[in-house]
């Protein structure tokens, strides 16, 4: 079946630090890979996406590649901002069939302190 | 204007009780999921109806029946609640390539 795995947390860094924070995948067919992310007491909003080997999704500073190589959708930016502090969820959705569910990773909560 | 809502936000109950979550979503999409939320934060899903017709159904215990008058529309009923129903459920739906979910808050359940 499918499953994706992500770095345990917590993660904390100072703002204006790099993040990276570690997915792989284990899928049959070609998922779509996605990044959602929860602020404190809100619902999930989506980050970015990626649909095809080598796509790059990006948006607010963050980036992820769609690796099939090494099936990993590693999440990263630059210089994170207090305002980042939230769990961070990888996530597929299968290509498969009328199955349409997505399979999320156990979350990383991040803590970036000023 | 809320894409995605759910009531009640927050749900505080005796066990043995029956309770309803309310999904409403206004963006035209066809596809509506419940997720569940632990309390270590792991996300699961449950339930998916597309056009009012179940689709996918998870291994959820019976005391747990989804209802969707319509395709706007998605509520989850929940009989004989125990302790261990306590968990933030979340709504979602997606449109009709069923790329991309978008979630409501959620409902925290707080089984007592």
């Amino acid at each position: 079946g499918n499953s994706v795995t992500q770095m345990e947390g917590p993660v904390t860094l100072s703002e204006e630090a790099f993040l990276t924070i570690n997915c792989t995948y284990t899928a049959t067919g070609y998922p779509s890979l996605f990044w959602y992310v929860q602020y404190p007491g809100e619902g999930l909003q989506l980050l970015l996406k990626a649909t095809k080997a080598d796509d790059k999704g990006s948006n607010k500073g963050f980036e992820a590649t769609y690796r099939k190589e090494t099936t990993s959708f590693h999440l990263e930016k630059g210089s994170v901002q207090v305002s980042d502090s939230a769990v961070y969820f990888c996530a597929l959705r299968d290509s498969g069939g009328s199955n349409y569910k997505l399979t999320f990773g156990k979350g990383t909560l991040l803590t970036v302190n000023p | 204007d809320t894409a995605v809502s759910q009531t009640p936000k927050y749900l505080v109950t005796q066990m043995g009780n029956d309770k309803s979550i309310k999904c409403e979503q206004n963006l035209g999409h066809d596809t509506m999921y419940w997720y569940k939320q632990d309390s270590k934060k792991f996300l699961k899903i449950m339930f998916s109806y597309n056009n009012k017709e179940l689709i996918i159904n998870e291994t959820v215990p019976n005391r747990f029946s989804p209802k969707s008058p319509d395709k706007a529309h998605l509520n989850l009923h929940i009989n004989s609640l125990e302790l261990g129903d306590s968990a933030v459920y979340f709504c979602a739906s997606s449109g009709r390539g069923r790329e991309t979910q978008y979630f409501g808050p959620g409902t925290r359940l707080l089984v007592l």
